[in-house]
């Protein structure tokens, strides 16, 4: 079964700080997002890639940047965090041939 | 850029009751339309989807259908049980190969 890893559950950062959020996933998927969930909003795509060292835009990639060195990895960057970046971040990753997403467990991140 | 409407935000039946939850979106060239299911506390996982060439589609208690007309389409729940109960959110995009936008999600509460 795919394993879609994300390196915190909870993390709780100061205004101003560099956040990392981690996603490793295991099956060798092209296709790697990071999501951003906030109740009452749903779903919204930050960023995703296609392949290693390629990044897209998704719709709220504002404050956001992301890091695809390895096919494996893909590294979620707040490069000053802010109070409203504080949420619940989704990583998720689908094979190039594939429609199914698999998701990882989520951080929940708080900015104070 | 594709917009999904989902409605309702919140929905409460009783055991065995059925249950249905409704998206309308935007872009005429969607083409495929997944179902994803969070339990609280969990990472969403599809349960379902469906392409615009299929006016429905059916697994055991559950069912998707589609109205490429009136672009919306459905989620369909019979018999339901508690252990239905969780966030179900809809997407769309234009190929299974491409970004999902999803709505905004469904509590769905069974109540034994």
């Amino acid at each position: 079964d795919v394993k879609v890893t994300q390196s915190s559950r909870y993390l709780v950062k100061r205004t101003g700080e560099k956040v990392f959020l981690e996603c490793v996933q295991d099956m060798d998927h092209e296709n790697m997002f990071w999501y951003r969930q906030d109740p009452g909003l749903g779903l919204r795509l930050i960023y995703f890639s296609y392949d290693v060292k390629m990044k897209e835009k998704g719709d709220i990639p504002e404050g956001y940047s992301v890091s695809r060195e390895k096919k494996e990895r893909f590294s979620l960057i707040l490069e000053s965090a802010s109070t409203n970046q504080t949420s619940m971040y989704l990583c998720a990753s689908r094979g190039a041939g594939g429609e199914k997403l698999f998701f990882g467990s989520g951080t929940q991140l708080s900015v104070l | 850029g594709e917009n999904v409407e989902q409605h309702p935000s919140t929905l409460s039946v009783q055991e065995g009751d059925s249950a249905v939850i409704k998206c309308t979106y935007s872009d005429s060239a969607s083409n495929y339309f997944p179902w994803y299911k969070q339990e609280l506390g969990k990472r969403p996982q599809l349960i379902i989807d469906i392409r615009s060439n299929v006016g429905e589609k059916k697994d055991q208690r559950i069912a998707v259908t589609l109205n490429k007309t009136a672009k919306h389409f459905s989620l369909h729940i019979t018999e339901t049980q508690p252990e239905d109960s969780a966030v179900y959110f809809c997407a769309a995009s234009d190929s299974g190969y491409s970004t999902l936008t999803f709505g905004k999600g469904t509590m769905l509460l069974v109540s034994p």
